[in-house]
């Protein structure tokens, strides 16, 4: 079964600062989907970035980018030039190759920003 | 565009009553839908998926079962709340087929079981 694993439960970075959120996972599937979901104090989750794996360029959306190592399985987050709103809850997930329906989630990393 | 709804917002409920949290999918059609509950330090547990009316995928055995009465409706319920059932239930749908890669959420139910 396929598993998602966010080792760091919690993460600080100073304003205006970058900083990387990890993520790994196991799964023998060769096409598959990642994404990172952020999940402010209001608790709805809001989509930041996501990744097919068959693509080998990395996923950016303006200040978000992700580092995906397929042959490591390794998908981090860097948010650059961190913002006070970007503190929240950061969950990595992980959805099969098309055909499979279930999106796994890692156990979430708090981003704490520091003014 | 398409939205989801679920509700309530909040539930109080005593222990051993029922449970029923709706979920409702607009703006779209033949979604796959979902139940998540968030517990500390343990992440999104998936808890029920559909694909289909009438068509129920459980993740974890437990006293909480779901229901899809119509395409865009989910429901989760129980019979007889436990302590352990408190927590944030999330409802969630992707579009069905190759091109739903995405899974969007509502607004998720608190649930407090005293």
């Amino acid at each position: 079964a396929q598993t998602v694993t966010q080792s760091q439960p919690e993460m600080s970075v100073q304003e205006a600062e970058t900083v990387t959120l990890s993520c790994t996972y196991d799964t023998s599937e060769s096409d598959y989907y990642l994404f990172w979901y952020k999940q402010p104090p209001s608790r709805q989750m809001i989509l930041v970035i996501r990744q097919e794996a068959y693509k080998q360029q990395n996923a950016t959306e303006n200040r978000f980018s992700v580092n995906f190592q397929k042959a490591a399985k390794s998908f981090s987050l860097k948010i650059s030039d961190s913002q006070l709103g970007d503190a929240a809850m950061y969950f990595c997930a992980y959805r099969g190759a098309p055909g499979t329906y279930k999106y796994i989630f890692g156990t979430g990393t708090r981003l704490k920003v520091l003014a | 565009s398409q939205t989801i709804h679920q509700w309530p917002a909040t539930l109080v409920q005593p222990v051993g009553s029922p449970l029923s949290l709706e979920c409702t999918v607009e703006g779209t059609s033949n979604p796959n839908l979902y139940w998540y509950r968030q517990a500390a330090g343990r992440g999104l547990q998936l808890l029920f998926y559909s694909v289909g009316i009438g068509q129920i995928s459980s993740e974890v055995p437990q006293n909480l079962s779901a229901s899809r009465p119509q395409d865009r409706q989910f429901i989760l319920s129980s019979k007889k709340l436990l302590l352990s059932d408190s927590g944030f239930y999330l409802c969630a749908w992707s579009v069905r087929g190759g091109s739903g890669n995405t899974i969007y959420f509502g607004e998720g139910s608190w649930l407090t079981v005293v």
